[in-house]
């Protein structure tokens, strides 16, 4: 299983600044993912982040709002643009390890933000 | 997107009793995976399953891949305080490869009362 460390854990931030949420990976994984998870709802697909490319992005996110970076295959970055409250809300990283029918998706342990 | 119909949504039992909770979809998924999430922390991955039909079990959990590949069910078996938390289902539709995404059941609050 891959162990991925996630930062900061919590924030609470002021409309319109971003923060960017850090997330590191002890073992090389073939997919990085960030979910966003609204209070009391299940996940959802932010994007896939890609290494050394432009992540891909779900209907409904745009880089603009949510800038990705992941320059190598254990470390990925979610920017959260000018904040609103509508963005308060858990973020979570995600890497899928393994191969084939034994690939599997690991958490981190999400980034709660809170915007004032 | 699409969802998967999890039900539950809630569950208040006593320590001790049998758990069981299911999802169901309208199209066929390929990989089913049971998460639990505790406060504050990342979704824990319980079970993973990868063929129609597969039982497979991690000690008092035990988790089905339906026949028809539309849905799956978890149980717990003499539930205990430390399962308190909330149970995701998620269905991945394609093998292998590169495009890994899954989709979520809405969650299963459960509550054990000691």
């Amino acid at each position: 299983s891959a162990v991925i460390s996630q930062k900061p854990s919590r924030d609470i931030c002021q409309r319109g600044t971003s923060l960017t949420i850090q997330c590191q990976v002890d073992s090389q994984v073939t997919m990085m993912f960030w979910y966003r998870q609204q209070p009391g709802q299940s996940l959802t697909l932010i994007a896939t982040a890609n290494q050394g490319s432009e992540a891909t992005y779900e209907s409904g996110f745009v880089i603009d709002k949510f800038p990705i970076s992941r320059p190598n295959l254990t470390f990925s970055t979610l920017t959260v643009s000018n904040m609103s409250p509508e963005d308060s809300s858990i973020y979570l990283c995600s890497a899928a390890s393994g191969w084939g029918l034994n690939e599997k998706l690991f958490f981190g342990s999400g980034t709660q933000l809170s915007v004032l | 997107g699409q969802q998967l119909n999890q039900s539950p949504q809630s569950m208040f039992i006593q320590e001790g009793e049998d758990v069981s909770m299911n999802c169901t979809s309208s199209s066929i998924f390929n990989t089913w995976l049971w998460y639990k999430q505790d406060p504050g922390e990342g979704p824990v991955l319980l079970i993973a399953l990868y063929k129609a039909g597969e039982l497979t079990s991690n000690g008092r959990l035990t988790a089905q891949f339906g026949i028809t590949r539309k849905d799956s069910f978890l149980n717990i078996s003499a539930s205990i305080p430390s399962d308190v938390g909330i149970y995701f289902c998620a269905g991945r539709k394609n093998s292998g490869g590169s495009n890994y995404k899954l989709t979520f059941g809405k969650g299963t609050l459960l509550t054990v009362n000691p």
